[in-house]
This record gives C-alpha cells, sequence and structure tokens, in this order.
C-alpha cells in the first residue's frame, strides 16, 4: 500500500519534448509538493497545492505547469524540455499546509533529457 | 535570503563512533526543522525533526538540537551502524507560516564496520 506513487519511475526523452510525471497518495492528505533534486543532490522545492490551490511557487521556469485535478493528484508538466532540466523529480504530501505538518516523498522520477 | 547551509558534505566515521552534522538557516522567523535521510536510489525519508519552542530532542540513537538565538541545529547519531550510512538533509521552513521547506546541500555519512 504505496503512500505516495509517482509515474513513471524512468523518464528518458529528447530536448524539446513536453512531457508529463503523475503523482497520487492515499494519505488523505490536503497538500502536495513538486521538488526537484540535480545531480549534485541538491533538493529544491518547486511547488505546492493546498487542496488543489496553488501556495508556493518558486522561480521555475514557466514550463513547468503543475496541476491538480483533485487534492489527492498533482501531475507536473514540462514543455520544451531542456538539458539542464535531467534531474530527479520527487512529490511529496502533508497532512496540511502548515509549517510542522511532516511531509512525505514519493519514490521520484529520475528524468534524463538528451 | 532563504538559506541553509550544512556541514560537512561528507563524514567518515568508524561504526560505533558518533557522527555529527551541523546546519545554520537564515531566517529568524522559521520554526521548524526536520531532518532527512536518503539512501541510494530511494527517497528521502523524515528521521527527526524540532520545533522552535523545543531545545533538544531525541530518538534512540538519535538527537537534534537547536539555538534559535545563534540559528544553527545539529544533528547527533552516537553508536553509528553501517546502515546508518546515507545522505542526510537538514531543512528549515520559511514564507511565513506555510510548509517551504528549504533544505541544506547533504552530508554524506559513510559508516565503515
Amino acid at each position: 500500500d504505496t503512500a505516495v506513487s509517482q509515474t513513471p519511475k524512468y523518464l528518458v526523452t529528447q530536448m524539446g519534448n513536453d512531457k508529463s510525471i503523475k503523482c497520487e497518495q492515499n494519505l488523505g492528505h490536503d497538500t502536495m509538493y513538486w521538488y526537484k533534486q540535480d545531480s549534485k543532490k541538491f533538493l529544491k522545492i518547486m511547488f505546492s497545492y493546498n487542496n488543489k490551490e496553488l501556495i508556493i511557487n518558486e522561480t521555475v521556469p514557466n514550463r513547468f505547469s503543475p496541476k491538480s485535478p483533485d487534492k489527492a493528484h498533482l501531475n507536473l508538466h514540462i514543455n520544451s524540455l531542456e538539458l539542464g532540466d535531467s534531474a530527479v523529480y520527487f512529490c511529496a504530501s502533508s497532512q496540511d499546509p502548515l509549517a510542522g505538518a511532516e511531509q512525505y516523498f514519493g519514490p521520484g522520477t529520475r528524468l534524463t533529457v538528451t | 535570503g532563504e538559506n541553509v547551509e550544512q556541514h560537512p558534505s561528507t563524514l567518515s566515521v568508524q561504526e560505533g563512533d558518533s557522527a555529527v552534522i551541523k546546519c545554520t538557516y537564515s531566517d529568524s522567523a522559521s520554526n521548524y526543522f526536520p531532518w532527512y535521510k536518503q539512501e541510494l536510489g530511494k527517497r528521502p525519508q523524515l528521521i527527526i525533526d524540532i520545533r522552535s519552542n523545543v531545545g533538544e530532542k531525541k530518538d534512540q540513537r538519535i538527537a537534534v538540537t537547536l539555538n534559535k538565538t545563534a540559528k544553527h541545529f545539529s544533528l547527533h547519531i552516537t553508536e553509528t551502524q553501517p546502515e546508518d550510512s546515507a545522505v542526510y538533509f537538514c531543512a528549515a521552513s520559511f514564507s511565513g507560516g506555510y510548509n517551504k521547506l528549504i533544505f541544506g546541500a547533504g552530508t554524506r555519512l559513510a559508516v565503515h564496520p
């Protein structure tokens, strides 16, 4: 019974393509996040949604567009992929959006852009 | 700006020794400080956290201390074991009351048998 799941696990694509990563949580949490972990393992928040509403939007190229159809799902769509987009993308969720709520991470999606 | 500095970047110890990782944060309003462990190829997992109204917290072999005046917090692992080998990340909450975590750059801990 996976708490936070992501698909696909691996994604290899060419520059210029458009791709999506999907995330689902079955914990009943209200808040979901997207993080990017680069090749140096640096972990950086990108977006956060609370109950389908965007609440955190970091300085991310507008080629990245999150979408939350319901509070259990948060997808990430990336347009016109670039080499620098290669990274591991982690989805996470927490019970609420307030500081102090434990964030549970998904298994990650390794994106390779060639 | 929003920043968390973490030291050291790598740490090598013998099994049974203690390990200490230190972090400093920039925003005095930060009030939540979690520590995550990430094994190779796996997801980050919370191992311990501390809130700003507490100075120290312990869970078996792991402890965290917080000095709000100096804006730094530390992770202490005692009696290290080979399975403690992983990358450890500290984080601090920013952006007012929201759960926006800024992570440190990570510490790669190697515990040698």
